[in-house]
C-alpha cells in the first residue's frame, strides 16, 4: 500500500506570499499524483492531476512539480481565499493526511 | 452542467444498515468510473471503494471490506454504497467522485452517523 506524506502539517503564511506544500510517497507513483483543495463544508476541488497539469478554471497561480516520490504544490502569491486544506492523492486512491494552510 | 448530487445518510444505530445513492447527470455515465470517498469529523479524505465503469471491477478498502458494497446501474446513471455492519468509527461525510485516474468531479456529499 502507497502512504503518501505531506508536509508541514500546518502553514501559516499571509496574503501575497508564496507556499509550498510537499507530499512524499513510500513508493514511485510515477507522475499519477493529485492535489485538492477543500474548505470548510465543502467538497474537495481537483487543483492538479498527473503532478502538473491544472485542472479546468485553476488559476496559473498554482502549480504542480515532481515525479516519483517527491512532489510539491506551490501557490505564487496566495489569495485570501487560498487558505484552506491542500491534500495530495495517488492514483492508487491513497490521501495524504493533508496541509491546513492558514494566515499568519 | 455536470453534477454528481448524493443522498440517503442519517442517522443508525451500530450494527445497521444504511445505502447510499449518488445521482449522476451532465455526462455519459456508463463511460466513467467512480469511487466513494469519507471524511470524518475534523479528519482527512480517505478512499472507501471504486467501481470500473461497466462494475466488472470494483476494490475496497480494508476498512471496509466484507461490510460495503459499492454497485452501479447505468441505465439510472446512478451510483450505490450498501453499509452494512455499521460502526462508529464509520461516521463521515460521504462523497461520490468521478475517476480520471484522479477524481475530478465531486458530489456535495450525505452525512452518515452511526450512534444509539
Amino acid at each position: 500500500e502507497i502512504v503518501l506524506t505531506q508536509s508541514p502539517a500546518t502553514l501559516s503564511l499571509s496574503p501575497g506570499e508564496r507556499a509550498t506544500l510537499s507530499c512524499r510517497a513510500s513508493q514511485s507513483v510515477s507522475s499519477y499524483l493529485a492535489w485538492y483543495q477543500q474548505k470548510p463544508g465543502q467538497a474537495p476541488r481537483l487543483l492538479i492531476y498527473d503532478a502538473s497539469n491544472r485542472a479546468t478554471g485553476i488559476p496559473a497561480r498554482f502549480s504542480g512539480s515532481g515525479s516519483g516520490t517527491d512532489f510539491t504544490l506551490t501557490i505564487s502569491s496566495l489569495e485570501p481565499e487560498d487558505f484552506a486544506v491542500y491534500y495530495c492523492q495517488s492514483s492508487s486512491g491513497t490521501f495524504g493526511q493533508g496541509t491546513r494552510l492558514e494566515i499568519k | 452542467e455536470v453534477q454528481l448530487v448524493e443522498s440517503g445518510g442519517g442517522l443508525v444505530q451500530p450494527g445497521g444498515s444504511l445505502r447510499l445513492s449518488c445521482a449522476a447527470s451532465g455526462f455519459t455515465f456508463s463511460s466513467y468510473e467512480m469511487n466513494w470517498v469519507r471524511q470524518a469529523p475534523g479528519k482527512g479524505l480517505e478512499w472507501v471503494s471504486y467501481i470500473s465503469s461497466s462494475g466488472s471491477t470494483i476494490y475496497y478498502a480494508d476498512s471496509v471490506k466484507g461490510r460495503f458494497t459499492i454497485s452501479r446501474d447505468n441505465a439510472k446513471n446512478s451510483l450505490y454504497l450498501q453499509m452494512n455492519s455499521l460502526r462508529a468509527e464509520d461516521t463521515a461525510v460521504y462523497y461520490c467522485a468521478r475517476e480520471l485516474g484522479y477524481m475530478d468531479v465531486w458530489g456535495k456529499g450525505t452525512t452518515v452517523t452511526v450512534s444509539s
